[in-house]
């Protein structure tokens, strides 16, 4: 039983484009979302996170929006740029001092010249 | 500083075998974590090491164990190998709420 579920395997996008990455969640209890990018043969990289005190957070071309009514997260690259491409992790936990992350399959963003 | 390290980076075992993988945190972190990475599964979490104590624990048999030692290095061990153990490991410090990872060992069980 899956309680972070990004359901997208893979995200195809055009270079200077908005890439927009999806990730649901079930648990209501979750109140804190990260997302982490991994390069190949690399450990995963913090991006950027949100409380659930929040519905927006932003730092530079990336931007996480928070939906707490839809369980839903998003983050959205502007512009997108072949640095980008990587493989990108949602994840959540109760309280931002838990470290037991749950973390969802992760997309694979493809930003094409 | 130094970044977190893992070593072997690459193993390969049969069925049957145990394995030991290695984690040096970043200097100064005492917080360690280890999670499983399957394809199509995202990370698993395993278990959380703060000062030689495990703090947290994920849902994985009792064949996956770890330690920590003073000087926050940390150890994990896997005995009576399976097929479905393939996987790559991550080691993550943690500091401030942060996580850091390393870049893994990747285990291929034959």
């Amino acid at each position: 039983d899956q309680q972070v579920k990004q359901n997208s395997p893979s995200l195809s996008v055009q270079e200077g484009r908005i890439s927009i990455l999806n990730c649901d969640y079930t648990n209501s209890m979750f109140d804190y979302f990260l997302w982490y990018k991994k390069y190949p043969a690399e450990g995963p990289t913090f991006l950027i996170s949100i409380s659930s005190i929040k519905d927006k957070n932003e730092d530079g071309r990336f931007t996480v929006f928070l939906n707490k009514s839809a369980k839903h997260l998003s983050l959205h690259i502007v512009p997108s740029q072949p640095g980008d491409s990587a493989v990108y992790f949602c994840a959540a936990s109760e309280g931002d001092s838990n470290y037991q992350l749950i973390w969802g399959a992760g997309t694979k963003l493809i930003i094409k010249p | 500083k130094a970044g977190v390290t893992q070593t072997p980076r690459y193993l390969i075992k049969t069925r049957g075998q145990q394995v030991t993988l290695s984690c040096s945190p970043i200097s100064g972190h005492r917080s360690v974590s280890w999670y499983q990475q399957t394809p199509g599964q995202g990370l698993q979490f395993l278990f959380e090491y703060f000062s030689e104590t495990q703090r947290n624990k994920g849902n994985f048999p009792g064949r996956f164990s770890g330690r920590q030692f003073s000087n926050s290095r940390s150890e994990m061990n896997v005995s009576t190998l399976e097929l479905g153990d393939s996987a790559l490991y991550l080691c993550a410090s943690t500091d401030s709420g942060q996580q850091f990872f390393g870049p893994g060992t990747r285990l291929t069980v034959l």
